[in-house]
């Protein structure tokens, strides 16, 4: 079964510029969530959704915004660029069963996308 | 105060070792632990998943969860070179809130 797939594995773009990292979930999939990792503070929640709605956003500027299309696919942008957006972007996807007896809440993540803003 | 606080390490132990992990926290809202293990540039690994107090066990894995404490931990028996990545732990509130957070990781190695 394949897993979470996220494209590109590696960017380098220039302060100012605006980017799009693509996230393909596990077939069946219906959530999909992003993550900024960085060595300074961990990984960070930047969004969550859910059937294309947006359910839970973290503390992140505006600049970062994301969407999820019918077939699940995800892409979150950036725009205007700063050198602290350097980080590790992961997707995970999830297959929400609420039964807590038998609760498969484990997200899935990608290998993520390594961004480098010069 | 940190959500959630991780002692970073790094943690080195020879291979057969006995490895203890912790993580404490705040909010009393959490209800789901996780265990997260992530090699170098992979993405995190689900381990193991616990639902409010009590111990799981999986193969040489066990993590345990104390909310009167606020306190998690998992432990690594007959641990193996393979063992060796970044741990997190990772928590969840209950209700409509599908956020994760994280520990910041704890660097193992596990020496041959």
């Amino acid at each position: 079964k394949a897993g979470v797939t996220q494209t590109p594995r590696y960017l380098i773009k220039t302060r100012g510029q605006q980017v799009t990292l693509s996230c393909s979930p596990i077939s069946g999939h219906r959530s999909v969530s992003w993550y900024q990792q960085t060595p300074g503070q961990g990984l960070q929640f930047l969004f969550e959704y859910f059937s294309e709605t947006q359910r839970n956003k973290g503390n992140f500027p505006g600049r970062f915004s994301g969407r999820q299309f019918s077939n699940s696919r995800s892409e979150m942008n950036v725009s205007t660029l700063e050198l602290g957006d350097s980080a590790l972007y992961l997707c995970a996807s999830s297959l929400f069963q609420l039964t807590r007896t038998e609760f498969n809440y484990g997200y899935t993540f990608g290998s993520g996308t390594r961004l480098t803003v010069v | 105060q940190k959500e959630v606080e991780q002692d970073p390490g790094p943690l080195s132990v020879p291979e057969g070792a006995i490895v203890s992990l912790n993580c404490t926290y705040s909010n009393s809202a959490f209800q789901y632990f996780m265990w997260y293990r992530q090699y170098s540039r992979k993405g995190p690994e689900l381990l193991m998943y616990t639902y409010s107090s009590g111990n799981k066990e999986d193969g040489r894995f066990t993590a345990q969860v104390d909310k009167s404490s606020k306190y998690i931990s998992l432990f690594i028996r007959d641990s193996q070179p393979s063992d060796s990545a970044t741990y997190l732990c990772a928590l969840r509130g209950g209700g409509s809130n599908y956020k994760l957070t994280f520990g910041k990781g704890t660097l193992l190695t596990v020496n041959p």
